[in-house]
C-alpha cells in the first residue's frame, strides 16, 4: 500500500519570493516515481514535475525544483520566484513500478496563495 | 496531440438516474485511469485499465458503479443509479508504458451533480 501526507493545507507567498511545499510518502516499492502535480481554479491537472526513486540528483524545471530525501520518504516542492500564476492546489503523488505498476496515490493536496 | 478527452464537462441528473461519462485517451497510451474528486476524499483512484484490461477496481465505491473500455480508444464510467453522495468531479488520464513516460495526462474533468 501507498500513502502520501501533505502536512500543510495552505500556504501563502508574495509574489516574487520563494516557497516550499512538504511531501511525505510511504512505499513497499524499491521502484517507484514521484510526481507534483498543479490544479488551478480551472481545475485541469497538470505535470509540474518528476523524479525517478533511483536517482539521486534532484529534478528542476526552470523555477521549480524538489527537495527529495528517499531515506526520509520526503519529496517536497519550491517554488523559486513565484508569480500570480502558480495560484493553484498542489499534489504530491507516488506511482510504484514492480507489481502496483500504474497506481498512482495522491496527497492530500496543499492550496498555494501567491499575493501581489 | 489532443490530450485526453472527457464528455460531457458538466452533468446534472437526479437521483436514481443512469450517468454515463465518457474518456478518450490518448492515441498510443495503453494504461486508462478513472479517478473521482472531492472535498472530503480528495482524488481517489476508483478504476484503471491496461490494454483495456481492468488491472484494479478496488477503487469502485459499489455495485452501482461500473467501468469498460471496449477498444484502445474509449472508455466509460456509469453510475446506476445514481446518488447525491456520487456528486464530484470524475478525471480520466492515460498513461503510456515504461521509458521516461510514467506520469499520467489527466482530461479536463466531467463535474457531476447529482440532485
Amino acid at each position: 500500500a501507498q500513502t502520501v501526507t501533505q502536512s500543510q493545507p495552505e500556504m501563502s507567498v508574495q509574489e516574487a519570493e520563494t516557497v516550499t511545499l512538504s511531501c511525505t510518502y510511504d512505499t513497499s516499492e524499491n521502484n517507484y516515481y514521484l510526481f507534483w502535480y498543479k490544479q488551478p481554479p480551472s481545475r485541469q491537472m497538470i505535470l509540474v514535475i518528476r523524479q525517478e526513486a533511483y536517482k539521486q540528483q534532484n529534478a528542476t524545471e526552470n523555477r521549480f525544483s524538489v527537495n527529495f530525501q528517499k531515506a526520509a520518504k520526503s519529496f517536497s516542492l519550491k517554488i523559486s520566484d513565484s508569480q500570480l500564476g502558480d495560484t493553484a492546489m498542489y499534489f504530491c503523488a507516488v506511482r510504484a513500478g514492480g507489481t502496483s505498476y500504474g497506481k498512482l496515490t495522491f496527497g492530500q493536496g496543499t492550496i498555494l496563495t501567491v499575493h501581489p | 496531440d489532443a490530450g485526453v478527452i472527457q464528455s460531457p464537462r458538466h452533468e446534472v441528473t437526479e437521483m436514481g438516474q443512469e450517468v454515463t461519462l465518457r474518456c478518450k485517451p490518448i492515441s498510443g497510451h495503453d494504461y486508462l485511469f478513472w479517478y473521482r474528486q472531492t472535498m472530503m476524499r480528495g482524488l481517489e483512484l476508483l478504476i484503471y485499465f491496461n490494454n483495456n484490461v481492468p488491472i484494479d477496481d478496488s477503487g469502485m465505491p459499489e455495485d452501482r458503479f461500473s467501468a469498460k473500455m471496449p477498444n484502445a480508444s474509449f472508455s466509460t464510467l456509469k453510475i446506476q443509479p445514481s446518488e447525491p453522495r456520487d456528486s464530484a468531479v470524475y478525471f480520466c488520464a492515460s498513461s503510456p508504458t515504461g521509458g521516461r513516460n510514467y506520469e499520467q495526462y489527466f482530461g479536463p474533468g466531467t463535474r457531476l451533480t447529482v440532485t
